[in-house]
C-alpha cells in the first residue's frame, strides 16, 4: 500500500525557514516524480513544486521560486521541501503527492494526509 | 485567480447528473490531459479522473470526464449524498512549467 507521511510543518515567524519531510512507503520510491501541493485555509489547491525520480528536472510555482527548494533522498525514500524568507501568504497544510511515472507530468495519483505550516508573529 | 476556471459551486438531487465544467487556454488545457480531483471535507484530495476520461481503479463508473478544446467537463451520474466535496481540475501549463488548478468547485447534495 503506497504510504505518504508528511512532517515538520508548525509555527514559525515571518522571514522565517522550515523544512518539510515526506516519508514514502509501499512502493519503489526512487521510480516516481514527486510534488508537493498546498491548500491554505479555507481555500483551493495550488501547486508547489515538482521533482522527477532521479532529481534531474525540478519545477517551481512563481509563488515560491527562489524561496523554496525541493528534494529527495532516494535512499532515505524521503522527499523534501526546505522553505526559506516564510510570508504570511504561505500558511497552508502542505501535501505530498506521488506521480505514476519517473518524469514529471504534474498529476497527483497519491496524497499523504498533509502537514500544516503556519507564518504569523 | 486561479489559471483554470470553475464554477464555485454545484447542486444536484439524489439520483440527478451534474456537470462542472473548467475552462483553460491553449497552453494548458488545449494541450495537455485535465485531471480532476475530489476532496471530502476535512480530507487530503483523491484523483478521480485522469488524462481527461480514464478512471483509476476503484472509481465508480458514475463519475466521467471529458475535453474539447480548451474546456473540460466532469459528469457525476446517479448523484449520492457521499459525493459531496470540493472538486478541482487541473493540468500542466507550458507557459507557466507548472501545474494549474481550477478554483475548485462546491458541490452540494441537496
Amino acid at each position: 500500500e503506497v504510504q505518504l507521511v508528511e512532517s515538520g510543518g508548525g509555527l514559525v515567524k515571518p522571514g522565517g525557514s522550515l523544512r518539510l519531510s515526506c516519508a514514502a512507503s509501499g512502493f519503489t520510491f526512487s521510480s516516481y516524480s514527486m510534488n508537493w501541493v498546498r491548500q491554505a485555509p479555507g481555500q483551493g489547491l495550488e501547486w508547489v513544486s515538482s521533482i522527477s525520480s532521479s532529481s534531474s528536472y525540478i519545477y517551481y510555482a512563481d509563488s515560491v521560486k527562489g524561496r523554496f527548494t525541493i528534494s529527495r533522498d532516494n535512499a532515505k525514500n524521503s522527499l523534501y521541501l526546505q522553505m526559506n524568507s516564510l510570508r504570511a501568504e504561505d500558511t497552508a497544510v502542505y501535501y505530498c503527492a506521488r506521480e505514476d511515472t519517473a518524469l514529471v507530468r504534474g498529476t497527483f495519483w497519491y496524497w499523504g494526509q498533509g502537514t500544516l505550516v503556519t507564518v504569523s508573529s | 485567480q486561479s489559471v483554470l476556471t470553475q464554477p464555485p459551486s454545484a447542486s444536484g438531487t439524489p439520483g440527478q447528473r451534474v456537470t462542472i465544467s473548467c475552462s483553460g487556454s491553449n497552453s494548458n488545457i488545449g494541450s495537455n490531459y485535465v485531471y480532476w480531483y475530489q476532496q471530502l471535507p476535512g480530507t487530503a484530495p483523491k484523483l478521480l479522473i485522469y488524462k481527461n476520461n480514464q478512471r483509476p481503479s476503484g472509481v465508480p463508473d458514475r463519475f466521467s470526464g471529458s475535453k474539447s478544446g480548451t474546456s473540460a467537463s466532469l459528469a457525476i451520474s446517479g448523484l449520492r449524498s457521499e459525493d459531496e466535496a470540493d472538486y478541482y481540475c487541473a493540468t500542466w501549463d507550458d507557459s507557466l512549467s507548472g501545474v494549474v488548478f481550477g478554483g475548485g468547485t462546491k458541490l452540494t447534495v441537496l
